[in-house]
């Protein structure tokens, strides 16, 4: 079975522009997680979503948004991006996303803000 | 929130050596993972242990929910274990969200 799968691995861009990242959970899987990890907060939570619905949010502005599709694949977007979004994404899949069920990673999408 | 600690936060060893991995949390939980992050970026699920004793290999994990922590034990260290270790943790049933502790980084000389 394939694992998660995250689209582009690499990403550069310039200050005030957006990016759309792209997860595909293990088949089967209908919960979606992203993170952030950066050097100084180490990661950190972005949003989840379960049957195409947002059902937790981290602590990140606006800027931060996302979607879930019927296939249950994901998009993460940023816009207006700033140096400091300079990360690499995580995102995660789970079979039922019942909170105690084992959690796999995809390969993170490194993003370069410039 | 829940509060999650890994020490040490850096650990230096010898291939062939042993070494022991903890996580101390905050409150009581219903997930735990331990994960090794390798060298480009992608965290490998090591163990999924809210509770109880696991073993893989050479890699060992016990996780004391009523005391609250969790130790990774890594047995006849080898280089590719080298990387950062870490734990996370889940505390409802309603959400996937896991939060994590700032790592342990374990380098494997020859």
């Amino acid at each position: 079975k394939a694992g998660v799968t995250q689209t582009p691995r690499y990403l550069i861009k310039t200050r005030g522009q957006q990016v759309t990242l792209s997860c595909s959970p293990i088949s089967g899987h209908r919960s979606v997680s992203w993170y952030q990890q950066t050097p100084g907060q180490g990661l950190q939570f972005l949003f989840e979503y379960f049957s195409e619905t947002q059902r937790n949010k981290g602590n990140f502005p606006g800027r931060f948004s996302g979607r879930q599709f019927s296939n249950s694949r994901s998009e993460m977007n940023v816009s207006t991006l700033e140096l400091g979004d300079s990360a690499l994404y995580l995102c995660a899949s789970s079979l039922d996303g019942g909170g105690a069920g084992e959690q796999f990673f995809g390969p993170g999408t490194r993003l370069t803000v410039l | 929130g829940i509060q999650v600690e890994q020490s040490p936060p850096d650990l230096i060893l010898q291939e062939g050596a042993n070494s022991t991995l903890r996580c101390n949390f905050s409150d009581s939980v219903n997930n735990l993972q331990w994960f090794h992050q390798n060298p480009w970026g992608q965290l490998i699920n090591l163990f999924y242990i809210p509770s109880g004793t696991k073993q893989n290999g050479r890699l060992s994990a016990t996780t004391v929910a009523t005391e609250r922590y969790s130790l990774l034990y890594i047995s006849s260290s080898q280089t590719t274990d080298s990387g950062v270790y870490f734990c996370a943790v889940g505390k409802s049933y309603n959400t996937d969200k896991l939060i994590f502790g700032t790592g342990t980084r374990l380098q494997v000389f020859p």
